[in-house]
This record gives C-alpha cells, structure tokens and sequence, in this order.
C-alpha cells in the first residue's frame, strides 16, 4: 500500500545551519506531496505542497521539489532558525479530497 | 484556509467513561476528518465524517468504539467510547478546503488514567 518514509530524527543544528529532511514514498499513481508542521503543543500546519511531478513548493524559506523519478520530496531550508524547532511531517494524498498518509514525523531542534 | 477550533483542548479521564470532543469550522466544508496521533507517533485516520451520510471508517478502527456525527457543514464530533490507557492520544479533526488540502485543528489531548 501507499506509504511515506522520513529520515529518523531527532535533528539537532545550529542557527543558520542549512537544513534537509528527506522524505520518500510509496504510491501507485500520482499523488499529491505536503509537508505539515507541528510546533510544540500545536496543531499541525500546512506548510507546503505540490501536486506534480517536477513541482515546487515554497513556504517561509523552506522549499521541496516533487522527483517522481526518485519518489522524494525532500525539505530544504538554507538557513534555519530556533523558531523553526518543530517535529515535521511528511504525507502523500492519493485521492483528491482523501486521506492523508503520514511518515513518522522528524523533529527539528535548533540552536542558538 | 479554514479557521478551526476544538473543544476539549485537553482533558483527564477515567477508564470505562467516554468523552465526545467537538470540531468547528469557520466556513462550510465537505469532508471533515477525525485522525489520532499516540505519543511520539505519527497521524493515522479514523474515520471521513460527510453530511448526510455515515462516516467511513478506516481499518482498525469501528463505530461502537469511536462513533462520528455530522449534523452540518461546519461541524462534527468524535466520542471515543468506553476508554482504556491505549486511547491517550492527541484527537485532530481536519477540513479539505480544496481537493488537495487539508486543515488540521488544534487537536485535543487525552489521557486516560
């Protein structure tokens, strides 16, 4: 079945440290690609997407490109910040307007 | 987006007893779904809640257990029924505003003691 695998956290870095967490899936079809994240004691957060193949989603500095060709969906940012420290969620959506499939979170620590 | 808002926040519990956790939405939506997320753990979905219909739950999960209403486009409740220890989790209920997003609440954190 459709399933989304992330890196093992927890990651820890300095501010201003460049940032990637990967993400890769398992789907049969298309689906569409998000990354959520969770502060301490919140809900979760839309914090990008993209819904085809080659697609870029870009939100607060973070970015992640669709690879159908590898299945990934890596998160990027180049210089994070102690207010990014958050657990973040990668998750695949296979049917319009379906269930989200979640991976099993990475949490973000950052430094000062 | 969709502003949403859950009630309880948080509450403690005893087993054996049930608690109905209530999800509104600022605007009016189709789907509405309930997920669970146990400690250091992931989100898993429970149920699609629908107006007009019964929800459809996912597997593992039934409707004596965690039974769903939805009597309209802005809200919906989740009772987790007959609660033992296993069922302390963090409830979030979510909106899909347009076909390919989804809105989560502020989730409502149980424990069962």
């Amino acid at each position: 079945g459709d399933s989304v695998t992330q890196m093992e956290g927890p990651v820890t870095l300095s501010e201003e440290a460049f940032l990637t967490i990967n993400c890769t899936y398992t789907a049969t079809g298309y689906p569409s690609l998000f990354w959520y994240v969770q502060y301490p004691g919140e809900g979760l957060q839309l914090l990008l997407k993209a819904t085809k193949a080659d697609d870029k989603g870009s939100n607060k500095g973070f970015e992640a490109t669709y690879r159908k060709e590898t299945t990934s969906f890596h998160l990027e940012k180049g210089s994070v910040q102690v207010s990014d420290s958050a657990v973040y969620f990668c998750a695949l959506l296979y049917n319009q307007g379906g269930k989200l499939i979640f991976g099993q979170g990475t949490e973000l620590s950052v430094k000062p | 987006s969709a502003v949403i808002s859950q009630k309880p926040s948080r509450d403690i519990c005893q087993r054996g007893t049930s608690l109905t956790i209530q999800c509104q939405v600022d605007s009016q939506v189709t789907m509405m779904f309930w997920y669970r997320q146990q400690p250091g753990q992931s989100l898993t979905l429970i149920a699609t809640a629908n107006q007009g219909s019964e929800a459809t739950y996912e597997s593992g999960f039934v409707i004596d257990k965690f039974p769903i209403s939805r009597p309209n486009l802005t809200f919906s409740t989740l009772t987790v029924s007959n609660m033992s220890p296993e069922d302390s989790s963090i409830y979030l209920c979510s909106v899909a505003v347009r076909s390919y997003e989804q809105y989560f609440g502020p989730g409502t954190r149980l424990t069962v003691t």
